[in-house]
């Protein structure tokens, strides 16, 4: 089955505890992405990458870091949390940068 | 920048009305527009996409959407709701190499 998996689903860790999460994804897309959703602001896009070793910013980057070794695993990476990353994250990929995005389930973290 | 904005961010309606959910984007060049629809505890699927191949676009469940340059507005309906309409809807626009979301319409759909 064709699907972006995302882990874990729930996390609830404390301020300043590295942590990473996973995304992967068996479509063999080249697009990746990851959002955050919050109330009321709708989905911000903080980082994607357009192929293996390239990524960019998207919209709110401070705070995290990706990494694209792997076509099909895109984790995101949180060096030092803090409380106001508490949010539900979401990865997505498609095959191109215009095409159809592929959502994971979500991440709900929380930062205490 | 491109910047989408979705009126109103709750909308309710009766089972078997119209349902008028309302984007408006911001861009000088031809947009590439979606709707996604997210349920409860579930990430985002595309409703529909504009591909300039039709101001008119269809898309799963019923839904359709307007694209009218004019108004920069990508408006999407369903002439009749039903229950399992009930979610959280998104309006996304790409602006240069970005997908911009706006901040979503949540459905209520009442018996």
């Amino acid at each position: 089955e064709a699907q972006v998996t995302q882990n874990p689903r729930y996390l609830i860790t404390v301020t300043g505890k590295k942590l990473t999460v996973t995304c992967s994804q068996n479509m063999n897309h080249e697009y990746m992405s990851w959002y955050r959703q919050d109330p009321g602001l709708g989905l911000r896009q903080i980082y994607y990458s357009m192929n293996v070793e390239v990524t960019d910013k998207g919209d709110v980057p401070e705070g995290y870091k990706v990494s694209r070794k792997e076509k099909r695993n895109f984790p995101l990476i949180l060096e030092s949390p803090s409380p106001n990353q508490t949010s539900l994250y979401f990865c997505a990929s498609s095959f191109g940068r215009y095409e159809k995005l592929f959502f994971g389930s979500g991440t709900q973290l929380s930062v205490l | 920048a491109q910047s989408v904005t979705q009126l109103g961010s709750h909308v309710s309606v009766s089972e078997g009305a119209l349902v008028l959910l309302r984007c408006n984007y911001s861009s000088s060049v031809p947009p590439y527009l979606f709707w996604y629809v997210q349920y409860p505890n579930q990430g985002l699927q595309l409703l529909l996409k504009y591909t300039s191949a039709a101001t008119l676009v269809k898309g799963i469940n019923g839904f359709e959407a307007e694209f009218k340059k004019s108004e920069t507005s990508f408006h999407l309906t369903k002439p009749s709701a039903h229950m399992s309409d009930a979610a959280e809807y998104f309006c996304a626009a790409y602006g240069g190499q970005k997908l911009v979301f706006g901040k979503g319409t949540k459905l209520t759909v009442n018996p």
